[in-house]
């Protein structure tokens, strides 16, 4: 079974705090695909980030880092210095690679509020 | 357009009433998905197109749900007889390629549609 767990529900800190999110996913796969989405209140999700399983280099984008490490089947995601802007429900997603289209399975999300 | 429009933005139906929902996908989008999204939960796949052909429809619910992109741009999402537990937002989603061939990978989403059965 394929399957994406983000424990924390809600996170709260206060602006400029750091702060990380986490993702754990399950799936019999050798190669798969992971995702972070954005969805503000506007509703749509707005792309973040993609890694193939078979690349485990950190990546930093601005203050957004991720740290992907297949032994412990996470897909952590880290904010540096937090904004209110970056108030939002934040998702992890988990995609088989063998061709079903690439369909994405979602974890439940984790809302974060970021205070001034 | 530039982004994935979707109509309604909101819809209450009576349970029992058909109703449909439009996605307008990217101009020149291979890909479209749709998901529902419950309250306070992840999306969840419902069904994949590429171009017209519907290659994987295993998350449709149930026999109620239907989806249809008969010309391989505008999709439509029908639901008939609605009933309470469809309450959801529904999600369509766009994709130039397959996740496999994109060189980022991400999928552009509409804002949805808020289906409410009263």
């Amino acid at each position: 079974a394929q399957k994406v767990t983000q424990a924390q529900t809600e996170i709260s800190v206060v602006e400029k705090e750091d702060v990380t999110l986490d993702c754990v996913y399950e799936t019999r796969d050798t190669t798969y695909y992971l995702f972070w989405y954005k969805q503000p209140p506007s509703g749509e999700l707005v792309f973040l980030i993609r890694r193939n399983s078979f690349d485990e280099q950190n990546e930093i984008s601005g203050r957004y880092s991720w740290n992907f490490q297949k032994s412990t089947s996470s897909f952590n995601f880290t904010i540096t210095a937090s904004q209110v802007v970056d108030s939002a429900v934040y998702f992890c997603a988990l995609s088989p690679a063998y061709n079903q289209g690439g369909k994405l399975i979602f974890g439940q999300g984790t809302e974060l509020s970021v205070k001034p | 357009g530039a982004g994935v429009s979707q109509s309604p933005r909101y819809k209450v139906a009576k349970r029992g009433q058909d109703v449909a929902l439009r996605c307008d996908p990217i101009s020149g989008h291979v890909s479209l998905f749709w998901y529902q999204q419950a309250l306070g939960q992840g999306p969840e796949f419902l069904t994949y197109f590429q171009n017209e052909a519907q290659l994987d429809k295993s998350g449709l619910p149930s026999d109620r749900f239907f989806a249809e992109r008969p010309e391989g741009s505008v999709s439509t999402l029908k639901i008939q007889r609605t009933q309470q537990e469809d309450s959801a937002v529904y999600l369509c989603a766009s994709s130039l390629r397959l996740v496999e061939q994109a060189p980022s990978g991400g999928y552009t989403f509409g804002s949805g549609t808020r289906l409410t059965v009263v």
